[in-house]
C-alpha cells in the first residue's frame, strides 16, 4: 500500500523542456506539499496546497505550477527547464490538524 | 524567525555504540518537533514527533528524542547503532504560517563495522 507515491521516480530532459511530476496520497489527507532538495540535501518548501486551496507560494520562478485536481492529487508543472532546476522533488502530504508530514520517494530531475 | 540547526553535518560510530545527534531550533512559541530520516535514493520518513507532554518521546526503530526547552534542543539518541541506520537524519520544527515546517540541513551517520 503505497501512502504517497510520485511518477516518475526519474525524469531526464534537456533545458528549455515542459515537464510535470504526478503526486498522489491515498491517505486521506487534507494538506499536500511539494519540496525541493538540492545537491547539499537541503530541504526547501516550494507549495502547500490544503483541499485544492493554495496556501503557501514560498519564491519560486513563475515557471513552477501547481495543480490540485481533487485533495488526493498535487501535480507540479515546470516551463522552460533550466540546469539550475535539477535536484529532487519530493510530495509530502499531512491530516487536517496535525503538522507531521508523509513524504512520497521523490523525483529525480536531471536537466541537461 | 524559526530555524533550525544541526551542527554536525558527518558522524561516524561503530556498529553497536550508542549514538546521538544534536538539533537545536528557534521557535517563538512551543514548537512542534520531528526527525526524519532519509536512507540513499529514499523519501523522508518520520522517525518522531514532539508535540507536548512527556520530553522523552519513542519513535520508530528503537530512536528516542528528548525535548529540552531551556536547551531549544530536541536531540536523537540510540542505544545500540546497527548498520542498517547508516543514513541522513533531517530535524524539523513547526509549524509556522501555512502549517509549514522548517527543516535543518541534515546529518549523515556513517556506521563502521
Amino acid at each position: 500500500d503505497t501512502a504517497v507515491s510520485q511518477t516518475p521516480k526519474y525524469l531526464v530532459t534537456q533545458m528549455g523542456n515542459d515537464k510535470s511530476i504526478k503526486c498522489e496520497q491515498n491517505l486521506g489527507h487534507d494538506t499536500m506539499y511539494w519540496y525541493k532538495q538540492d545537491s547539499k540535501k537541503f530541504l526547501k518548501i516550494m507549495f502547500s496546497y490544503n483541499n485544492k486551496e493554495l496556501i503557501i507560494n514560498e519564491t519560486v520562478p513563475n515557471r513552477f505550477s501547481p495543480k490540485s485536481p481533487d485533495k488526493a492529487h498535487l501535480n507540479l508543472h515546470i516551463n522552460s527547464l533550466e540546469l539550475g532546476d535539477s535536484a529532487v522533488y519530493f510530495c509530502a502530504s499531512s491530516p487536517q490538524g496535525s503538522y507531521e508530514q508523509y513524504f512520497g520517494p521523490g523525483t529525480r530531475l536531471t536537466v541537461t | 524567525a524559526q530555524s533550525v540547526t544541526q551542527p554536525d553535518i558527518h558522524i561516524t560510530v561503530s556498529e553497536g555504540a550508542s549514538l546521538e545527534l544534536r538539533c537545536n531550533y528557534s521557535y517563538g512559541a512551543t514548537p512542534y518537533l520531528f526527525w526524519y530520516v532519509q536512507s540513499p535514493g529514499q523519501g523522508l520518513q518520520l522517525l518522531l514527533k514532539y508535540f507536548s507532554g512527556d520530553t522523552l518521546v519513542q519513535g520508530i526503530k528503537g530512536f528516542e528524542a528528548e525535548f529540552k526547552r531551556s536547551q531549544s534542543s530536541f536531540n536523537l539518541r540510540k542505544p545500540s547503532v546497527h548498520w542498517s541506520d547508516a543514513a541522513e537524519y533531517f530535524c524539523a520544527v513547526g509549524p509556522t504560517y501555512g502549517n509549514k515546517l522548517v527543516f535543518g540541513a541534515g546529518t549523515i551517520l556513517r556506521v563502521k563495522s
